[in-house]
């Protein structure tokens, strides 16, 4: 059965740095491009990025880019998304992906990030 | 402000047909981009619901159908159930923003 993973909730303080992770089972994790959606509360999904794991290949949405660093470590089909310096507005679920061509065929059951004084 | 817009909400009664829309653009859905389709019930991950505009993954009941013509698709739901209930995002590729793109989704109240 293929399944995503994810790391538990996490609450941290304006300005401390967090790594969330996804581990992958199931399925080639090389394989297939990974990847991260936001929702922020009461909110719709946002695409954060993604990354091929057999070359970590990391595409950003323009709205992310600079924000968050994605990587992946294929010894132990683990991805990861992290903030250097976290920020309120930073409060959401964050889901981790696995994508099938275009279209996310598989999802994590998410990591929910309170950032907060 | 997403690229692909849903209307915020419809309704029906159980049995009845429903109908989401998702509209975009000539640098979405109108240059040949697939739209796929998911439902999120009430505390818990999106899952895959329609992929490629029309194609169902192997457990989603026959009553879910997309459909996509121009720079639109929609998704219907037939014979709505109260475990219907839930939010349903389109997604689909954008080459100017050269990104994926959700639809702001819509929220489905069984009456």
């Amino acid at each position: 059965e293929v399944q995503l993973v994810q790391s538990g909730a996490e609450v941290k303080k304006p300005g401390e740095s967090l790594k969330i992770s996804c581990e992958a089972s199931g399925y080639t994790f090389t394989s297939h491009w990974i990847g991260w959606v936001r929702q922020m509360p009461g909110k719709g999904l946002e695409w954060v990025g993604i990354i091929y794991p057999a070359d970590s290949d990391t595409r950003y949405s323009p709205s992310f880019q600079g924000q968050v660093t994605i990587s992946a470590d294929k010894s132990i089909g683990t991805a990861y998304l992290q903030w250097s310096s976290l920020k309120a507005s930073d409060t959401a679920m964050y889901y981790c992906v696995r994508l099938l061509e275009q279209w996310l065929v598989t999802w994590g059951q998410g990591t929910l990030v309170t950032v907060s004084s | 402000q997403s690229v692909l817009t849903q209307p915020p909400s419809v309704s029906g009664a159980p049995g009845q047909r429903v109908s989401i829309s998702c509209t975009g653009s000539n640098s979405n859905i109108g240059a040949g981009y697939d739209v796929h389709w998911y439902q999120q019930l009430p505390g818990t991950a999106p899952k895959l619901l329609i992929y490629r505009n029309n194609n169902r993954p192997s457990g989603v009941p026959d009553r879910f159908s997309g459909s996509k013509s121009g720079t639109s698709a929609s998704l219907a739901i037939s014979g709505l159930q109260a475990d219907d209930e839930a939010d349903y995002y389109c997604q689909s590729y954008d080459s100017s923003l050269t990104d994926y793109v959700f639809g702001p989704g819509t929220k489905v109240t069984v009456l």
